[in-house]
């Protein structure tokens, strides 16, 4: 059964770079039918898209965030990979990595547990 | 940016009853529609996409339809598990979520 995993620090100072990477176990990121996407949620509030990445290197970004995201993916480590720059208290979230699915079949299929990323000083 | 809006955005039922949860998109999104389901503490877990088609080992007492612009998603009779927050999404235009309608335990 795939799984993933996060994994980061939970704290970062007001203006730095946040760095996540996930882990995908139990099968191989290096699918043609799978994007590899990072979502998250504020405390209490809803969930946002941040991009999606392909193991060919394609890249999409939400266009809210373009400016600060950068996605990678190392296949042969079988993980992803984001940084966030500049960050400020509004970036405070839990950060999810999810497979989202290729060619119309384009949900969020299996999630990992989230990690809670709090942006202080 | 296609805008989904959920409501109510609580709802208190009991169990056994059914309920409908709605969804309503700021333009059409066609059949390009997913429901989640989260457990306080938990990651979202996909229960429908193509707007009705349930996922892999999903109970049949979950039932979404809708096209277009309106949606639902129908539990039958709940169960003490299905108390959690329900999320759409659309993936018809990249990707965006609906803010959520809480089950809460009347």
């Amino acid at each position: 059964q795939l799984q993933l995993q996060e994994s980061g620090p939970g704290l970062v100072k007001p203006s730095e770079t946040l760095s996540l990477t996930c882990t995908v176990s139990n099968d191989s990121i290096s699918s043609d039918d799978y994007y590899w996407a990072w979502v998250r949620q504020p405390p209490g509030k809803g969930l946002e898209w941040i991009g999606s990445i392909f193991y060919r290197g394609n890249i999409y970004y939400n266009p809210s965030l373009k400016s600060r995201v950068t996605l990678s993916v190392d296949t042969s480590k079988n993980q992803f990979s984001m940084k966030l720059k500049s960050l400020t208290a509004p970036d405070t979230a839990v950060y999810y990595c999810a497979r989202l699915g290729t060619l119309g079949r384009n949900w969020f299929d299996p999630w990992g547990q989230g990690t809670l990323v709090t942006v202080s000083s | 940016e296609i805008v989904l809006t959920q409501s109510p955005a609580t709802l208190s039922v009991s169990p056994g009853e059914r309920v409908t949860l709605s969804c309503r998109a700021s333009q059409s999104v066609g059949s390009n529609l997913a429901w989640y389901q989260q457990i306080p503490g938990q990651a979202p877990r996909l229960l429908i996409h193509g707007a009705s088609t349930r996922a892999t080992g999903i109970p049949a007492r979950f039932s979404g339809s809708g096209s277009g612009t309106d949606f639902t998603l129908t539990i039958s009779s709940l169960q003490s598990e299905d108390f959690a927050v329900y999320f759409c999404q659309q993936y018809n235009n990249w990707y965006t979520f609906g803010q959520g309608t809480k089950l809460e335990i009347k």
